[in-house]
């Protein structure tokens, strides 16, 4: 069965900095293409960064490039995002994502880990 | 960015009958694969995310065959069937053909 476990969310305040994991199993994690995305409360979704299966491609949203930084590790078959310079407006929910081989679609989320930023 | 715009925003179904959402992006999402890189979610009260539909008409894995998904250039439609009280949720398109990936606004469907 495949699982996504996020955690690291916390309340942080404006400035600070914030390291979310990803935990997977259940999959061969070297053969996927992963994703974060992440909802405001009462919000709709948001995509935010994408790496590839073998990490040499990152690619982020705009409200967040230069301040995140996606990374994984195939030996921990674990997701990161690593988030500096937080803003208020990063308050979320943020989800990691598996993506469907070949589909660019989003096939297996975890349950999300929350990210609140306020003073 | 590639905009996705869904609608209706909410949408008032009587159990057993059809429902229709639609979603227009705002440029072609026709991959050089011939597929239509357009993606199908439902999101449940309190749950994370679940695919419903991939490359715009393909049913997810264990996704009843009441759902299905249609393409008419940068016209996307998802439609159930009858529409059953499981069905309750927000539904969202996304794009997946280029990065930044774009979901529409999302559309709450709800039980009259």
């Amino acid at each position: 069965e495949v699982q996504l476990v996020e955690s690291g969310g916390a309340v942080i305040k404006p400035g600070g900095s914030l390291r979310l994991s990803c935990a997977t199993s259940g999959f061969t994690f070297d053969d996927y293409a992963m994703n974060w995305v992440r909802q405001a409360p009462g919000k709709g979704l948001e995509w935010v960064s994408l790496i590839s299966w073998d990490g040499s491609g990152t690619y982020y949203a705009d409200s967040v490039r230069g301040r995140f930084t996606i990374s994984r590790d195939s030996f921990e078959n674990s997701l990161y995002l690593q988030m500096n310079s937080l803003r208020p407006e990063d308050t979320a929910l943020y989800y990691c994502a598996r993506e469907f081989e070949g589909t660019n679609s989003l096939d297996h989320w975890g349950q999300g880990t929350l990210v609140t930023v306020s003073s | 960015d590639i905009v996705m715009t869904q609608s209706p925003l909410s949408l008032p179904v009587t159990p057993g009958e059809p429902a229709s959402i639609s979603c227009r992006s705002s440029q072609s999402l026709l991959h050089r694969s011939g597929y239509n890189y357009l993606h199908w979610y439902l999101q449940k009260p309190g749950q994370s995310p679940q695919l419903l539909i991939y490359l715009g008409s393909d049913r997810a894995s264990g996704v009843p065959d009441r759902f299905s998904g249609s393409a008419s250039g940068t016209d996307f439609t998802l439609k159930i069937s009858r529409v059953e009280a499981e069905d309750v949720g927000v539904y969202y398109c996304m794009q997946g053909l280029q990065t930044p990936y774009t979901f529409g606004q999302g559309t709450k469907l709800e039980i009259k």
